[in-house]
């Protein structure tokens, strides 16, 4: 069973506009969740992430919303940049485990 | 800087050979990470460790082993490849600090089994 889902494999957004990635969790033991960005022939980095006592982190033009009554978190990029465009996954963990649990990720394509 | 190395870089081997993969870190972190990536499937975990001498299971970890003797070290050996494990495979460490649970990733191998 997928226990944290990106429903979405790949988004394009113009230049200059906003970019929303989406994520949704079924287990409501997590309590920490982060997004990694990758770019081919690379390792993922981290981006940014979100404790469940807080329901908005922001960091730069990124920032990350969580709403744990729907299990859903989401990543906003504003403004999206060329740069931006790679795969984005996001994670999750029980903080006790330290372990992350992947989504399948979402390829961005930023357009000129 | 600290860093997590990964070698090699692509591997290719036949079905039924034993092929170890090296992951090299450091950062000094205790937590150490494989995982496969897989087009559909994003990031599985294989195999990880909480320190010296500790190794677990994880998600996807059937043919696959770890030993870690040290810190800076956790090998990934397939033990007789298949070709289902054709694969993308990501090493990553991490250190519990202050309430974050960053991992770091190292560069990643890509290895083909014909």
């Amino acid at each position: 069973d997928q226990q944290v889902k990106q429903n979405s494999p790949s988004l394009s957004v113009q230049e200059g506009r906003i970019s929303i990635l989406n994520c949704d969790y079924t287990n409501s033991m997590f309590d920490y969740f982060l997004w990694y960005k990758k770019y081919p022939a690379e390792g993922p980095t981290f981006l940014i992430s979100i404790s469940s006592i807080k329901d908005k982190n922001e960091d730069g033009r990124f920032t990350v919303f969580l709403n744990k009554s729907a299990k859903h978190l989401s990543l906003h990029i504003v403004p999206s940049q060329p740069g931006d465009s790679a795969v984005y996954f996001c994670a999750a963990t029980t903080g006790g485990a330290q372990k992350l649990v992947f989504g399948q990720g979402t390829r961005l394509t930023i357009n000129p | 800087d600290a860093e997590i190395t990964q070698s090699p870089r692509h591997k290719i081997t036949e079905t039924g050979r034993q092929v170890t993969l090296a992951c090299h870190q450091t950062w000094n972190h205790n937590n150490m990470f494989w995982y496969r990536q897989d087009l559909g499937h994003g990031l599985r975990l294989i195999h990880y460790s909480y320190g010296v001498q500790d190794t677990n299971k994880g998600e996807v970890s059937d043919g696959y082993s770890v030993s870690r003797s040290n810190t800076e070290d956790l090998p990934l050996t397939l033990e007789s490849a298949a070709s289902s494990q054709t694969s993308v495979y990501f090493c990553a460490s991490s250190e519990h600090r202050g309430g974050t649970y960053e991992q770091y990733f190292g560069p990643g191998t890509r290895l083909t089994v014909t």
